[in-house]
């Protein structure tokens, strides 16, 4: 199975701020990789697909790079609605498995 | 508009077993896989399965491979989680997932299982 881990765990940012995430796969992935939002309560969100493609509808100040077994997703511009769980998830094979999470908390 | 209508809060005994259903619309089910992915705040997400609905095919994680049976019924357009054995472990809120080439794109709102005696 491909393990995925995410860092940092815990994330403290303040508004208009950017923010990074990392996720590391432990073989490569080549691009196969996903990030969602996670707010509490609800159902995960799509954000980026394939690394760094945006899902329709999401805003341009996520975005994501990476390949390899090393990608990045990155928050500018922090927003109030951007308090979230993020997750990392690979599509390279199956079992598909996710990052542990990241929480973001406004500072 | 794409919608995954998930069946309501569950409360089981250890021991027990319980179906989760996931009502899709906008969409035809034959079209696309469903996975279904459990979560539990301290745990994150864990991937469970998915299951083919135009053929009946499925996939399993090896962990959930004696807990879940994953079917589908094509006339209502609804998918089905069974999880058996229930234990205090399997005490989580389940998702269903439509998915475009392994991405998860559209989910449902969530079914809460509580096991407890």
């Amino acid at each position: 199975d491909i393990q995925m881990t995410q860092s940092p765990s815990f994330l403290s940012a303040s508004l208009g701020n950017s923010i990074t995430i990392t996720c590391h796969a432990s073989q490569n992935i080549k691009g196969w990789l996903a990030w969602y939002q996670q707010k509490s309560g609800n159902a995960p969100e799509l954000l980026i697909y394939k690394a760094s493609s945006l899902q329709s509808g999401v805003p341009s100040r996520f975005s994501g790079s990476g390949s390899g077994t090393d990608y990045i997703l990155t928050i500018s511009n922090l927003q109030p609605e951007d308090i979230a769980t993020y997750y990392c998830q690979h599509y390279q094979s199956f079992p598909l498995t996710f990052g542990a999470g990241t929480k973001l908390e406004l500072k | 508009e794409v919608q995954l209508q998930q069946s309501g809060p569950e409360l089981r005994r250890p021991g027990s077993s319980v179906k989760l259903s996931c009502k899709a619309s906008g969409y035809s089910i034959t079209d696309y896989l469903m996975h279904w992915v459990k979560h539990r705040p301290e745990h994150g997400l864990e991937w469970i399965g998915w299951i083919d609905p135009e053929d009946g095919e499925t996939k399993y994680a090896q962990k959930f491979q004696s807990k879940a049976t994953l079917t589908a019924d094509t006339s209502s357009n609804t998918a089905y989680m069974q999880l058996s054995s229930l234990t205090s472990e399997d005490t989580a809120t389940y998702f269903c997932a439509k998915t475009t080439t392994g991405v998860m794109d559209a989910w449902g709102q969530g079914a809460s299982v509580t096991v407890s005696s």
